[in-house]
């Protein structure tokens, strides 16, 4: 599984729009970019997912490099509901394997 | 997605008692995950629960110590067994979400269980 690197924390005022940035520099070909959400006493919830180019969905959007060695969760307009944790992932996920998080990056959104 | 039903929410324990979580999953799924997550922590894999067969440990973790049920596709138990403060964390499992518009599967997790061991 590809390491990845994320700042560890982030403020936000809201309304705003919030891009927290991964780097997978090892992902390999076969590996997808997932980005996952964690709500205090919650499990994570997956968000988004994708391989290359940009993905939009009704939360977030993702945008995926050339290279694929970064990718950037794009949250718009935050409120105060989005203060997460929020991890990135990049591998294979197949059903039969467990994922392994990093550290996540901690969104706090500011009134 | 699957839906998790996950048991208890939260217990506060005693030393050297040993606490059981339920995970209780609304479709059949062959594989089960149990995480730990110590306080201001990410995820850390406990085990690999799959029916019919012994659960695969991580290392640092043991089966004495976290022995885990996968008795149907639809459920397990993981045990923390002889707990002590250190065992302070929330235990959460995870299933793949079978969701088929995605290329590859999503993970769904259940809301976790917050143990104290006082």
């Amino acid at each position: 599984l590809a390491k990845t690197t994320q700042p560890i924390s982030m403020d936000s005022y809201e309304g705003q729009e919030v891009n927290i940035t991964c780097s997978h520099n090892n992902i390999a070909t076969n590996d997808y970019i997932t980005w996952y959400q964690q709500f205090p006493s919650q499990g994570p919830r997956f968000i988004i997912q994708g391989y290359k180019t940009k993905v939009t969905n009704e939360v977030a959007s993702l945008f995926i490099p050339a290279d694929r060695k970064s990718s950037t969760l794009s949250l718009p307009r935050v409120s105060l509901s989005d203060t997460a944790v929020y991890y990135c992932l990049v591998g294979r996920d197949s059903g039969n394997t467990p994922l392994v998080f990093g550290k996540g990056t901690r969104l706090s959104v500011i009134a | 997605s699957a839906v998790i039903s996950q048991k208890p929410s939260r217990d506060i324990c005693q030393r050297g008692t040993s606490l059981t979580i339920q995970c209780q999953v609304d479709s059949q799924v062959t594989m089960m995950f149990w995480y730990r997550q110590q306080p201001g922590q990410s995820l850390t894999l406990i085990a690999t629960a799959n029916q019919g067969s012994e659960a695969t440990y991580e290392s640092g973790f043991v089966i004495d110590k976290f022995p885990i049920s996968r008795p149907n596709l639809t459920f397990s138990t993981l045990t923390v067994s002889n707990m002590s403060p250190e065992d302070s964390s929330i235990y959460l499992c995870s299933v793949p979400s079978l969701d088929r518009r995605l290329p590859l599967y999503g993970y769904t997790f259940g809301s976790g269980t917050r143990l104290t061991v006082v």
